[in-house]
C-alpha cells in the first residue's frame, strides 16, 4: 500500500511569491491534515480536511489556505511568501477524523529567499 | 493552555539503557496522547498512543506512563538501541478532528 505522497519535495521561492503544495493520502483515507515544522516553533497544526470540508484550522494567517478534492487529495497554498514561511510542510492522512493513526508523508521543504 | 511541554531537549543513553522522555499539558480537554518518532528526512511515525482511561500502555520496548492528576505523561524506551536514535515528539489531542498539539521534541542518541 503506497504511503502519503507529497510533491514537490523541495522548492525555493522568493518573498512575495506564492506556492502550492500537494498531498496524496493513503488510498481509502478521507482525512488530510497539514502541519508546519520549523526548528524554532516545532510542529504546528495548519488545518484538517475531511470529505472536502475544512474541519479544523490552526492559528495561521489567512495567507495559508487549503482544499481537498473529491478523491481526498489535498493542496495547500501560501500566498505572499515571507522569509518566516521557510519550513518543512507535512501532510498526514487518516482513515477518519477521530484520532485514528496519522500517517505522515516525508514533507515538502520550502525555502523562501 | 494549548501547550505541551516536553523535556529533555536532548538525551544521550548507552546501548541497553532506559530512555525516558517527559511531557506535561494544561488543557484538561485533551484525551489522546500519542508519541511520534522522526528520523532525519522522514515524516513523524506513530510509535504508541494512550487515552486517559489507563495509566500505562506497553508495546514491545516502548511504554507510556500517564498521570492524569498531574497532567503528565512519559515515554520509556527499554533496552535502548542505536537504531532508536531519532527525534521523539509527544502530542496531545482532544475533541473532534485530528488536530494535535506537539511538544518541542527530544533528540535521542543511543551510544553503542
Amino acid at each position: 500500500k503506497a504511503g502519503v505522497t507529497q510533491t514537490p519535495r523541495y522548492l525555493i521561492k522568493t518573498r512575495g511569491q506564492q506556492v502550492t503544495l500537494s498531498c496524496s493520502p493513503i488510498s481509502g483515507h478521507r482525512s488530510v491534515s497539514w502541519y508546519q515544522q520549523t526548528p524554532g516553533q516545532g510542529l504546528q497544526f495548519l488545518f484538517e480536511y475531511f470529505s472536502e470540508t475544512q474541519r479544523n484550522k490552526g492559528n495561521f494567517p489567512g495567507r495559508f489556505s487549503g482544499r481537498q478534492f473529491s478523491n481526498s487529495r489535498s493542496e495547500m497554498n501560501v500566498s505572499t511568501l515571507e522569509l518566516g514561511d521557510s519550513a518543512l510542510y507535512l501532510c498526514a492522512s487518516s482513515l477518519g477524523t477521530g484520532y485514528g493513526e496519522l500517517f505522515f508523508g516525508e514533507g515538502s521543504r520550502l525555502t523562501v529567499l | 493552555q494549548q501547550q505541551v511541554k516536553q523535556s529533555p531537549q536532548s538525551l544521550i543513553v548507552q546501548k541497553g539503557g532506559i530512555s525516558i522522555i517527559n511531557c506535561a499539558y494544561e488543557n484538561t480537554a485533551f484525551d489522546y496522547f500519542p508519541w511520534y518518532q522522526q528520523f532525519p528526512g522522514k515524516g513523524p511515525a506513530l510509535l504508541i498512543a494512550i487515552r486517559p482511561d489507563v495509566s500505562e500502555k506497553k508495546e514491545g520496548r516502548f511504554t507510556i506512563s500517564f498521570n492524569k492528576s498531574a497532567k503528565q505523561f512519559s515515554l520509556h524506551i527499554m533496552d535502548s538501541q542505536p537504531g532508536d536514535s531519532a527525534t521523539y515528539f509527544c502530542a496531545a489531542g482532544g475533541g473532534s478532528g485530528n488536530k494535535l498539539v506537539f511538544g518541542a521534541g527530544t533528540i535521542l542518541r543511543v551510544k553503542s
